[in-house]
């Protein structure tokens, strides 16, 4: 079974500060994605990244893919109230299949 | 350009009976698959559909059936219904491997 093991399962910020969640396993997946879902909605695709070491840029959000293709993290900068939402990282084995880590529950104050 | 359609959002069902959801992938979108999400197990893998024919299973009952038709769009059917099903149900497809899109679920209660 592959697992995923995201971190922290919880983060309550500030406006402003910066963070960084982390998405770790023992297996290696052909490629992640990062998916931000709003209560009562489905995921949405925020990004995929394919190649072991791959780092991507989405405005203030930065993903980076392990070397290994074990491991991811999003790292957020100057985060804002709209960036609140339940994070998820999810590894893709087979065909589409996706095992998904338990998420970071993301809380920006004003 | 029209995203994945899930019917219907919301609805209640009584332990025993059955019930049956339905999802539009995005237009041209062949791979379809089934994730079932719950407080408790999070987001877990259903089944994958592709060109009509099952491609992946995830660890779930005999209960839990789908199948894909023609034009690509797919059932998920759930038989014999039981409290531990109330969750939601979502779909996604996808044109290539990488590139998956979830619509906005199927929010099933069990009572």
């Amino acid at each position: 079974t592959q697992l995923l093991e995201q971190s922290p399962q919880f983060l309550s910020i500030q406006e402003g500060e910066n963070l960084t969640v982390y998405c770790n396993s023992s297996s290696v997946f052909s490629s992640l994605q990062w998916y931000r879902q709003e209560p009562g909605e489905g995921p949405v695709l925020l990004v995929t990244v394919v190649t072991g070491g791959e780092v991507k840029k989405l405005k203030r959000l930065t993903f980076q893919f392990g070397d290994a293709r074990k491991d991811s993290s999003l790292h957020i900068t100057a985060a804002q109230p709209g960036d609140t939402g339940l994070y998820l990282c999810a590894g893709q084995t087979s065909g589409s299949r996706l095992t998904f880590g338990e998420g970071t529950q993301l809380t920006v104050n004003p | 350009k029209a995203g994945v359609t899930q019917t219907p959002r919301y609805l209640i069902k009584t332990r025993g009976q059955q019930v049956t959801l339905s999802c539009s992938p995005i237009s041209g979108h062949r791979s379809v698959s089934w994730y079932q999400q719950t407080p408790g197990q999070g987001l877990q893998f259903l089944f994958e559909y592709f060109s009509e024919t099952q491609r992946n299973k995830g660890n779930f009952p005999g209960r839990f059936s789908g199948r894909q038709f023609s034009n690509s769009r797919s059932e998920m059917n759930v038989s014999t219904l039981e409290l531990g099903d109330s969750a939601l149900y979502l779909c996604a497809s996808s044109l290539d491997r990488h590139t998956i899109y979830f619509g906005e679920g199927s929010w099933l209660t069990v009572v």
